[in-house]
């Protein structure tokens, strides 16, 4: 099973609202990932999390909050946030946390629109 | 710094037809891997293969192969008799050793016309 589910799939929220995006994966991975993507371009990664705990940081701006609460569970908690942030969400996971050489599996997204 | 060059942004075939998609990549790292993505427009970035520095071999599998060449630093992508179903954004990405960060290019819109 290479799936990684993410929920929810499409989310509307206003720049005043606190809302989280989950993802989750049974393979036992030890490396999850949130990833941004603008339309027509290339993911740009957020926040890595290696055997539960922050590893990298892409100096992405407090409004966004990630949480790892156990080895297969990642969140992503939001609070006002602005349109500039609606985006492709995508989260993902890999088996090697730091060795570079695992491939990463990605969920579908959550397709955030900020009003 | 690393870096990936997928030249072509869009390409249109016509079913059955051949495409290659080129990626030409640059690192000053000696071990690296190379990766393929295809994203439909569903959204999910689906992996297609990894390929690591030190083996040069060619792979195929069905109707995709890739062609790597350190010599010109490329990692190129054919999907022969293509179909409706390819039409996606294919994404080429390198990651060293000891850095779990992926570098994207840019990203083909390959676009299978019946």
């Amino acid at each position: 099973d290479t799936e990684v589910t993410q929920t929810p799939k499409h989310l509307v929220m206003g720049m005043t609202n606190k809302k989280s995006l989950k993802c989750e994966q049974h393979m036992g991975h030890r490396a999850m990932y949130w990833y941004k993507q603008k339309a027509k371009k290339p993911p740009e990664l957020m926040f890595v999390y290696s055997y539960e705990k922050l590893s990298i940081n892409e100096s992405v701006p407090s409004r966004f909050s990630p949480e790892c609460p156990n080895s297969s569970l990642l969140n992503l908690h939001l609070h006002a946030l602005q349109p500039e942030d609606s985006a492709l969400y995508l989260c993902a996971s890999s088996q090697d946390s730091a060795g570079g050489n695992t491939e990463a599996f990605f969920g579908q997204g959550t397709r955030l629109t900020v009003v | 710094a690393q870096k990936v060059t997928q030249a072509q942004t869009e390409i249109s075939v016509v079913e059955k037809e051949d495409v290659t998609l080129d990626c030409v990549y640059e690192t000053r790292d000696t071990t690296y891997y190379l990766f393929w993505y295809k994203q439909p427009p569903s959204g999910e970035l689906v992996f297609l293969i990894r390929r690591n520095s030190f083996d040069e071999q060619n792979e195929i599998s069905g109707r995709y192969s890739w062609n790597f060449q350190k010599s010109t630093s490329s990692f190129n992508f054919t999907i022969t008799a293509s179909q409706v179903v390819d039409s996606a954004v294919y994404f080429c990405a390198l990651s060293s050793y000891g850095n779990n960060r992926l570098a994207f290019g840019k990203g083909n819109q390959v676009v299978v016309i019946p």
